[in-house]
């Protein structure tokens, strides 16, 4: 079962680069990371999901070096908007090996002016 | 964009009473999974449904719990003789069967379970 953590929080200013880490040790070969924005009273909403090296979409980027045994969310140019909970999510729901679906602890981004 | 729609928003209930939770999964989606969030803590996963059967559990989801799909729309968290401790927000998410099991999952905004 894949332990995941992140930092508690982190500030930013609009239009900076934000990066987030999450490390999972004991990923599992078959585990997926991925990202979840959260607001308060609102499910996780899906930002980026990936299984090594690099992905990009149009609002993120992620980082998996090599090892698999951390992630790093790097949101460009954040905006007061992005002021949220993120969540990283290792894992796959349908192994059938007893892989459970962990969520990181949340990294509380506040960005402010 | 299609969306999980979960209802109610807020369920009271008194301690020892049963509550089912329900769901609308996105139509076309084949992987249903229950999550409860504690307030103030981090997502914990419940179960993964697939096949009109429990692909996996945690250890949370005790017998207690139990998760069905009644018909083709629906997907229901069932909780017997609730205790204080299971206040907390539930979400039901989704995910696609296409393209493989990897598909990230889409969230509802939650049923928010008080236990008096």
């Amino acid at each position: 079962l894949a332990k995941t953590t992140q930092p508690i929080s982190m500030d930013s200013y609009e239009g900076q680069e934000v990066n987030i880490t999450c490390s999972h040790n004991n990923i599992a070969t078959n585990d997926y990371i991925t990202w979840y924005q959260q607001f308060p009273s609102q499910g996780p909403r899906f930002i980026i999901q990936g299984y090594k090296t690099k992905v990009t979409n149009e609002v993120a980027s992620l980082f998996i070096p090599a090892d698999r045994k951390s992630s790093t969310l790097s949101l460009p140019r954040v905006s007061l908007s992005d002021t949220a909970v993120y969540y990283c999510l290792v894992g796959v729901g349908f192994t059938g090996g007893g892989n459970k679906l962990t969520f990181g602890t949340g990294t509380q981004l506040k960005v402010e002016l | 964009e299609p969306e999980v729609t979960q209802t109610p928003s807020h369920q009271v209930t008194q301690m020892g009473q049963e509550v089912i939770l329900r769901c609308v999964p996105i139509s076309n989606h084949l992987y249903f999974y229950w999550y409860r969030q504690i307030l103030g803590q981090k997502v914990e996963f419940l179960v993964s449904f697939y096949n009109n059967e429990i692909s996996e559990k945690s250890e949370i989801f005790d017998d207690q719990f139990s998760v069905e799909r009644p018909d083709g729309s629906n997907f229901t968290l069932k909780i017997r003789s609730t205790k204080l401790e299971d206040s907390a927000m539930y979400f039901c998410a989704s995910s696609s069967g296409t393209g493989g099991l990897n598909q990230p999952q889409h969230f509802g905004d939650g049923t928010r379970l008080s236990i008096l």
